[in-house]
C-alpha cells in the first residue's frame, strides 16, 4: 500500500515568491492534515480536513497562506509571498477518523 | 492551550542499554498520547499509542502515562545505533472530526556502539 506522497520534496525561493506544495494521502483516509515544523523544533498544526470541509485552519495565517482539498482526496497547501520566517518543512499526515497518522516525507522550503 | 514540554533536550547512551524520555502537558483533558521518532531528513514514524493510565509495550518501545501527573515517558529497550533519531512526544485532544496533535520540541538521541 502507497503511503502518503508529498511533492515537490525540496523548494528554494526569495522573499516574495509564492509556492504551492501537493500532498496525495492514504487511499481511503477521510482526514488530512498539515504540519509547518521548523528547523530544531516540533511540528505545529496549521489546518486539517475531514473530507473536503476544513476542520480547523485557526493557526493558519490567512494572509499568505492557503489550503484546499476540493474532492476530499489530495490537497493543496499555498504560500503567497514567502518571507524568511516560512523556511521549514511542511509535513502533510492522514488518518482514517481519530486513528493513528501516517506522515509523508516532507518538502523542506527555504526563503532567502 | 495545550503545552507540551520535552527532556532532556539529548540524549547520549551506549549501545544495549536502557534510554528514558520525559514528556510532560498541561491540558488534562486530553485523550491520546504518542510517540514518533523522525531520523534525520525523514517523515515521522510512529512509535506507541497509550490512551489510559499504565503501561503499552510495542516491541523495544514502552510507554508510562500518568495523566494526575500530566506525565508521560518512553523507555527505549537495548537501544541500538540505528535508534539515534529526535523523539518527539504528541498529545491530541478528544476526537474532533479528527485529531490534531499538538508536539513538543523533541529529545535528540544518540546510541554509541
Amino acid at each position: 500500500e502507497a503511503g502518503v506522497t508529498q511533492s515537490p520534496r525540496y523548494a528554494v525561493l526569495q522573499e516574495g515568491q509564492a509556492v504551492s506544495f501537493w500532498c496525495d494521502p492514504i487511499s481511503g483516509h477521510d482526514t488530512l492534515y498539515w504540519y509547518q515544523q521548523p528547523r530544531d523544533q516540533g511540528p505545529q498544526l496549521l489546518v486539517y480536513f475531514r473530507d473536503e470541509a476544513v476542520i480547523d485552519n485557526s493557526q493558519l495565517p490567512s494572509d499568505r497562506f492557503s489550503a484546499v482539498r476540493p474532492k476530499g482526496t489530495n490537497s493543496t497547501l499555498k504560500i503567497q509571498s514567502a518571507k524568511q520566517g516560512d523556511t521549514a518543512t511542511y509535513l502533510c499526515a492522514s488518518s482514517h477518523r481519530g486513528a493513528e497518522q501516517f506522515f509523508g516525507p516532507g518538502t523542506r522550503l527555504t526563503v532567502l | 492551550q495545550q503545552k507540551v514540554q520535552q527532556s532532556p533536550e539529548s540524549l547520549t547512551v551506549s549501545e544495549g542499554a536502557m534510554a528514558s524520555l520525559n514528556c510532560t502537558f498541561s491540558d488534562g483533558t486530553s485523550d491520546n498520547f504518542r510517540w514518533y521518532r523522525q531520523h534525520s531528513g525523514k517523515g515521522l514514524e510512529m512509535l506507541v499509542s497509550i490512551f489510559s493510565d499504565g503501561e503499552k509495550e510495542e516491541g523495544r518501545f514502552t510507554a508510562h502515562l500518568n495523566r494526575a501527573s500530566l506525565h508521560v515517558s518512553l523507555h527505549i529497550r537495548e537501544p541500538q545505533p540505528s535508534d539515534s533519531a529526535v523523539y518527539l512526544c504528541a498529545v491530541s485532544p478528544p476526537y474532533q472530526g479528527g485529531r490534531a496533535l499538538i508536539f513538543g520540541t523533541g529529545t535528540t538521541v544518540s546510541v554509541s556502539p
